[in-house]
């Protein structure tokens, strides 16, 4: 079975620092990874994916993920945090034998708040 | 580019019920789904379908019906609604193409059954 973890519903952190959200995912074969972002009142957007290649993955509005193998993680990153960013954010996963394209599984989010 | 669109955006109605949330886009896209949100659960997928006049279930079919006669349209149907279908309900497209791995989401649908 597939699945991912997001073991932290919440994340706090000030602007101008660091910030990490946290996925660990489960799946048989090599994982295709993703985050997406939800604002309020909003559809998901898609922020990045890794499907092979480099571990560090960088998508929009600044971030970056990095894949680790060993440690089934797909951490989303930052180096500096913006009030900007606060917001739900899930972590995704599909296999790649044969599934299909977009059928994801997807954690339970966690909720980025960024206080000035 | 009107991209994907959900219809209506809020839903009210009551246990027993038939309703119907419609989706559509514009991009000629190849795939399609309905995913449900839920706290605690993240988005969970109903249905999808590959291309017109086809569909299959995803991890939480039960009480949905899908069609899908037109590439743009993809309507979810809730032939009798339960209190356990109250979610916000997101369409979305892929093109299809592995090089483009992406969903496209709709603003959404929040049900409220009553």
């Amino acid at each position: 079975a597939q699945s991912v973890a997001q073991p932290e519903d919440q994340v706090n952190v000030a602007e101008g620092n660091p910030l990490t959200v946290k996925c660990t995912y489960s799946v048989s074969g090599n994982p295709y990874l993703f985050w997406y972002v939800q604002y309020p009142n909003r559809g998901l957007q898609f922020l990045l994916k890794y499907i092979t290649g480099d571990n560090l993955v960088k998508g929009s509005y600044g971030f970056e993920a990095e894949f680790n193998k060993s440690q089934t993680s797909f951490h989303l990153k930052k180096p500096s945090a913006l009030v900007s960013d606060s917001a739900l954010y899930f972590c995704a996963v599909r296999h790649d034998r044969g599934s299909t394209l977009g059928r994801l599984y997807f954690g339970r989010g966690t909720q980025l708040t960024v206080w000035p | 580019d009107a991209g994907i669109t959900q219809s209506p955006r809020y839903k009210i109605t009551e246990t027993g019920r038939q309703v119907t949330l419609m989706c559509h886009q514009t991009w000629s896209h190849s795939y399609m789904f309905w995913y449900r949100q839920d706290l605690g659960h993240g988005l969970r997928l109903i249905y999808y379908s590959a291309a017109a006049d086809i569909t299959d279930k995803g991890e939480v079919p039960d009480g949905y019906v899908v069609s899908r006669s037109k590439t743009e349209n993809f309507p979810l149907t809730l032939e009798s609604a339960t209190r356990s279908q109250t979610s916000v309900y997101f369409c979305a497209s892929n093109s299809g193409q592995s090089t483009n791995e992406k969903l496209f989401f709709g603003s959404g649908t929040q049900l409220s059954v009553l």
